[in-house]
């Protein structure tokens, strides 16, 4: 079976913070994604990475960066977390055309 | 307009119902084409990939009409644990022609199948 963890289900920092969000997956995939999902917007694309130290920026990448050092872990960084990126953060790996998605961590910036 | 355009919803149905779901695209360098199901407070999974000519699963069937960039999902006979949220799903390559399995995503659609 496929897994995907992330770091922490739920999380509260405060405005201007630095925050790491850490997703692993075990099954040696190449391409990692990180999506935000808010209500009547759905999952948008954040950035995500084809190999190690590769990546590219997705749908709104302002405010976030990435980081992939190995193949197994990607890493979003919120550099100043803002009030407006309180949401659901979802991690995914491809699997041929399947996505696996990792149980999400809802961040709430106060 | 956004990429991929859903039914609005709700759904709420009784159990047995037949519920179709349609799903509007408009990128037409589109690839490949899914349904995701999400459970509430749960992560989104594969319901099923949709192949050009049609293809079924069980209680459900899920169509695709190229021409017109429409995607559909019918669930027949309805199963009070069918109720969740019905993500449409597409890959669109890029001017390359590679898309590194980039996914774009409807707001979906929520089902609520009840006694």
């Amino acid at each position: 079976d496929v897994k995907v963890t992330q770091s922490s289900r739920y999380l509260v920092k405060r405005t201007g913070e630095k925050v790491f969000l850490e997703c692993v997956q075990d099954m040696d995939h190449e391409n990692m994604f990180w999506y935000r999902q808010d209500p009547g917007l759905g999952l948008r694309l954040i950035y995500f990475s084809y190999d190690v130290k590769m990546k590219e920026k997705g749908d709104i990448p302002e405010g976030y960066s990435v980081s992939r050092e190995k193949k197994e872990r990607f890493s979003l960084i919120l550099e100043s977390a803002s009030t407006n990126q309180t949401s659901m953060y979802l991690c995914a790996s491809l699997k041929r055309s399947e996505q696996f998605f990792g149980p999400g961590t809802r961040l709430t910036v106060l | 307009r956004k990429e991929v355009e859903q039914d609005p919803g709700p759904f709420n149905v009784p159990e047995g119902a037949t519920v179709a779901f349609n799903c509007t695209y408009s990128n037409s360098a589109s690839q490949s084409f899914f349904w995701y199901r999400q459970d509430c407070r749960k992560e989104p999974k594969l319901l099923m990939s949709v192949y050009s000519s049609g293809n079924e699963d069980g209680r459900f069937t899920a169509q695709l009409n190229r021409a017109s960039q429409y995607i559909s999902l019918l669930i027949r006979d309805s199963k009070l644990s069918d109720s969740a949220t019905y993500l449409c799903v597409v890959n669109i390559a890029n001017a390359g022609g590679t898309s590194y399995g980039k996914l774009t995503f409807g707001q979906g659609t929520i089902l609520t199948v009840h006694p």
